[in-house]
């Protein structure tokens, strides 16, 4: 079986750009969910998703949205992107979201220049 | 806001020695504490959990203990190896909030 995949692996942008990151569940997961990681903040939930439905979301600005597709796949966007929101963005399914085991992908790494 | 403590934020023991981590968490929901390892490089991956209905649970030589008076909650590796190198970040949650409040952190080095 698969794992969760993530793409790209790296990306390089400028401030003022936008970015689309992708991310593939395991097969038979429904539950989509988002992490900024960060040397200084750890972990940060960003947003979750479960049949094309976002049921929570964090605490990040208007500029960071998501959105997941019939197969259950999601893609994240950051606009007008800041030199702060480098960082590594991780992707994690699960079955159905909620408190079980999530998956985590290898994550995005994006460098904001 | 929901938050979750984690301390230390640095570890070194001796191979074959015990390491304990602790973590508090602020909202008193929360029912649900797993641990997560990533080691360099690598996504971070479930060792353990346990729900607000058990006090301890144990995996081999990893164990975690809950105690939701103090709200708090704490991973114990055992017989430490040097593959046991990682960071280490406990994380909360409640029903229905589909999301983790992860702590900041442990790094723990198994010097052999």
């Amino acid at each position: 079986k698969a794992g969760v995949t993530q793409t790209p692996r790296y990306l390089i942008k400028t401030r003022g750009q936008q970015v689309t990151l992708s991310c593939s569940p395991i097969s038979g997961h429904r539950s989509v969910s988002w992490y900024q990681q960060t040397p200084g903040q750890g972990l940060q939930f960003l947003f979750e998703y479960f049949s094309e439905t976002q049921r929570n979301k964090g605490n990040f600005p208007g500029r960071f949205s998501g959105r997941q597709f019939s197969n259950s796949r999601s893609e994240m966007n950051v606009s007008t992107l800041e030199l702060g929101d480098s960082a590594l963005y991780l992707c994690a399914s699960s079955f159905a979201g909620g408190n079980e085991k999530l998956f985590f992908g290898s994550g995005t790494q994006l460098s904001v220049l | 806001g929901e938050n979750v403590e984690q301390h230390p934020s640095t570890l070194s023991v001796q191979e074959g020695d015990s390491a304990v981590i602790k973590c508090t968490y602020s909202d008193s929901a929360s029912n649900y504490f797993p641990w997560y390892k990533q080691e360099l490089g690598k996504r971070p991956q479930l060792i353990i959990d346990i729900r607000s209905n058990v006090g301890e649970k144990k995996d081999q030589r990893i164990a975690v203990t809950l105690n939701k008076t103090a709200k708090h909650f704490s991973l114990h590796i055992t017989e430490t190896q040097p593959e046991d190198s990682a960071v280490y970040f406990c994380a909360a949650s409640m029903d229905s909030s589909y999301k983790l409040i992860f702590g900041s952190g442990t790094r723990l080095l198994v010097r052999p």
